[in-house]
């Protein structure tokens, strides 16, 4: 019983370097979202979609991309990693229409930028 | 813009006492949820809060939801160590919120001590 699944866990990365966060969500879920989450601070979403093949920005998107070209997944990419994106991402699923069940939360993905 | 204020941002008290943490929002919303995050954890889904009035309870915890007001209060009932961890209320718009994106407060860490 995966529920959200984020890949990697931990990530060190050089300023300027490019990577992808991946998220797989086995529950069939429409929506999902990706939040970073800093030290002291709630989370703030950074891109959601509301189904295969469409995003949209968050509260804090800028230097950051998504792409969703399957349901169960969602791919956050950093093009070029600057040390402000230092944080803990967590990946996010929830089911579309259902006010009841709350977002189901991966476990999180620490990066630190150099 | 929907803003989410928790307070207090941090609360140490003793075990056996009684506490409640407040989460205000400035924005019209009807759904309110409460999530519980352990140091270095995903978050876990504690209470959904749908309605002006909405009482839930679970153990030592208590959630309750007043619309008018904007208000929600968790309250923490003869507080044990296990229940030491950072707790996070987040608001839903309730219109034009394809999506169901959540504005988190910045979170209330509690330390229960013996």
């Amino acid at each position: 019983n995966a529920g959200v699944t984020q890949t990697p866990k931990f990530r060190v990365l050089k300023t300027g370097q490019s990577m992808t966060l991946l998220c797989a969500q086995d529950m069939n879920h429409e929506y999902m979202y990706w939040y970073r989450q800093d030290p002291g601070m709630g989370l703030r979403l950074i891109h959601y979609s509301v189904g295969e093949g469409t995003t949209a920005k968050g509260e804090v998107p800028d230097g950051y991309n998504v792409s969703r070209l399957k349901k169960q997944n969602f791919l956050l990419g950093l093009e070029s990693a600057a040390p402000s994106q230092t944080s803990v991402y967590f990946c996010a699923s929830g089911r579309r229409g259902s006010l009841v069940q709350p977002q189901h939360f991966g476990d999180g993905t620490r990066l630190s930028i150099l | 813009e929907l803003k989410v204020e928790q307070n207090p941002l941090f609360l140490s008290m003793q075990e056996g006492k009684n506490y409640t943490i407040y989460c205000n929002y400035s924005t019209t919303s009807d759904r309110l949820y409460w999530y519980r995050q352990d140091p270095g954890k995903s978050l876990e889904s504690l209470f959904v809060l749908l309605s002006n009035g909405a009482v839930k309870q679970e153990g030592r915890l208590m959630a309750s939801l007043d619309t008018k007001a904007r208000l929600s209060t968790l309250h923490i009932t003869a507080a044990v160590h296990d229940l030491s961890a950072t707790y996070f209320c987040a608001v839903t718009l309730s219109v034009n919120n394809a999506g169901n994106m959540l504005t988190f407060g910045g979170g209330t860490r509690l330390m229960v001590k013996p």
